[in-house]
């Protein structure tokens, strides 16, 4: 079976620090892994995918997340956030077709 | 391009009665996902379709849940009789049919039921 860790359901920081958002899965055969942003009140959009290559990957809004196999984890950075990166952030895999989300990360940015 | 549409934005409705849900893809996508979102449950995939023919229906909680595809660019969600435990929102996503593919959601529907 497949599966998707969040391991912090909220984290709080400060504006301009940086935040790592963890995120680790479980899956018997290859799978490609996504980052989705949902910001209140609306529907989901994909912030950055893996699947293949450079297991740095650049995303929008300035976020990036690195692939790393051997500890099956897919962690989300930002080096410096802002007020309007205060949403709640999805991990997730895909094996077929179907998305395997995790539980969501709810990030809160204070002044 | 538009992006996917999703009608209503919200739903109350009482116990026991119909209610259905709808989604238009985006043009050129061919597969179709209706997830639900709850506190408890996350997000939750229910059904996805690809070129008008349902996948996988694993996720759909019951009898009372029903989805269909009349055609290439439109679905429908319907639950007869709703239950006040269907109370969340309802997101369709489209994408092309691939591997790897983004799935592009739409604002989602709020259901609640009194």
């Amino acid at each position: 079976a497949q599966s998707v860790t969040q391991l912090d359901s909220q984290v709080p920081v400060f504006e301009e620090a940086p935040v790592e958002l963890r995120c680790n899965y479980s899956s018997s055969v290859s799978v490609y892994l996504f980052w989705y942003v949902q910001y209140p009140n609306q529907g989901l959009q994909l912030l950055l995918k893996y699947l293949s290559g450079s297991t740095l990957v650049k995303g929008i809004n300035g976020f990036e997340a690195e692939f790393n196999k051997s500890q099956t984890s897919f962690h989300l950075r930002k080096p410096s956030v802002h007020i309007s990166d205060t949403a709640e952030y999805f991990c997730a895999l895909q094996g077929a077709q179907k998305l395997v989300f995790g539980q969501g990360t709810r990030l809160t940015i204070n002044p | 391009d538009a992006g996917v549409i999703q009608s209503p934005r919200h739903e109350v409705t009482e116990m026991g009665q119909e209610v259905t849900l709808r989604c238009k893809l985006i043009s050129g996508h061919n597969s179709l996902f209706w997830y639900r979102q709850t506190m408890m449950r996350g997000l939750e995939l229910l059904i996805y379709f690809n070129n008008n023919v349902p996948i996988d229906d694993s996720g759909m909680p019951e009898d009372r849940f029903s989805a269909k595809m009349p055609n290439a660019s439109f679905s429908t969600l319907k639950i007869q009789p709703s239950e006040p435990r269907d109370s969340a929102v309802y997101f369709c996503a489209s994408s092309r049919e691939g591997v790897g593919d983004t799935q592009y959601f739409g604002p989602g529907t709020r259901l609640t039921v009194l």
